[in-house]
């Protein structure tokens, strides 16, 4: 069975552009969440998707944001990339929602702005 | 507000002996807890998970204890083996029926000495 795919791995950006990132969650798997890692704030959520349908959200700017398809695929945008921006981005999905379920995580994307 | 906390940032145990880390929680009304650790380069893997009606919980060669008096959370490892090297997250949850967001402590690094 497939894990949680994410792409692209690694990505280099300049300061004000935007960014888009992809995540297919295991199949079967209807929740996706977003997580924000970097060396001084650690893991920090920032949204999760259940059926197409944004549950929950973090404490980020409007210039992040997300969305999932029907087929439980997950994207995350970035507008507007600032310095510290520069993070890994965890995706991670599990069978349903609410506490209880396993989540699993990918690689991540390690984005850099420049 | 939510927070949890790490009371050691790195430890180094001996390949062989049981390794023990700690985590401080401060919302008394969180309902679940896991354990993750992340390896270099790899995203977070789920090792143990406790809910707050449960004071203890084994896995194989890992127990979690948790103590709600003084919301304290560990995470014990038996006969810890240098494949056990790695940064150790605890995380918890509060069980709203539909949320499954973790907030995440700072982590610990495990170095496991031969």
């Amino acid at each position: 069975k497939a894990g949680v795919t994410q792409t692209p791995r690694y990505l280099i950006k300049t300061r004000g552009q935007q960014v888009t990132l992809s995540c297919s969650p295991i199949s079967g798997h209807r929740s996706v969440s977003w997580y924000q890692q970097t060396p001084g704030q650690g893991l920090q959520f920032l949204f999760e998707y259940f059926s197409e349908t944004q549950r929950n959200k973090g404490n980020f700017p409007g210039r992040f944001s997300g969305r999932q398809f029907s087929n439980s695929r997950s994207e995350m945008n970035v507008s507007t990339l600032e310095l510290g921006d520069s993070a890994l981005y965890l995706c991670a999905s599990s069978i349903g929602q609410g506490v209880g379920t396993e989540a699993f995580f990918g690689q991540g994307t390690r984005l850099t702005v420049v | 507000g939510e927070s949890v906390g790490l009371h050691l940032p790195t430890l180094s145990v001996q390949e062989g002996d049981n390794s023990i880390i700690n985590c401080a929680y401060s919302n008394s009304a969180s309902d679940y807890f896991i354990w993750y650790k992340q390896e270099s380069g790899k995203g977070p893997q789920f090792i143990i998970d406790i809910r707050s009606n449960m004071d203890k919980r084994q896995g194989q060669r890992v127990t979690v204890l948790l103590n709600k008096t003084v919301k304290h959370l560990s995470l014990q490892i038996a006969a810890t083996q240098p494949g056990d090297s790695a940064v150790y997250f605890c995380a918890e949850a509060r069980d709203t029926g539909t949320a499954s967001k973790l907030t995440f402590g700072t982590g610990t690094r495990l170095q496991v000495t031969l």
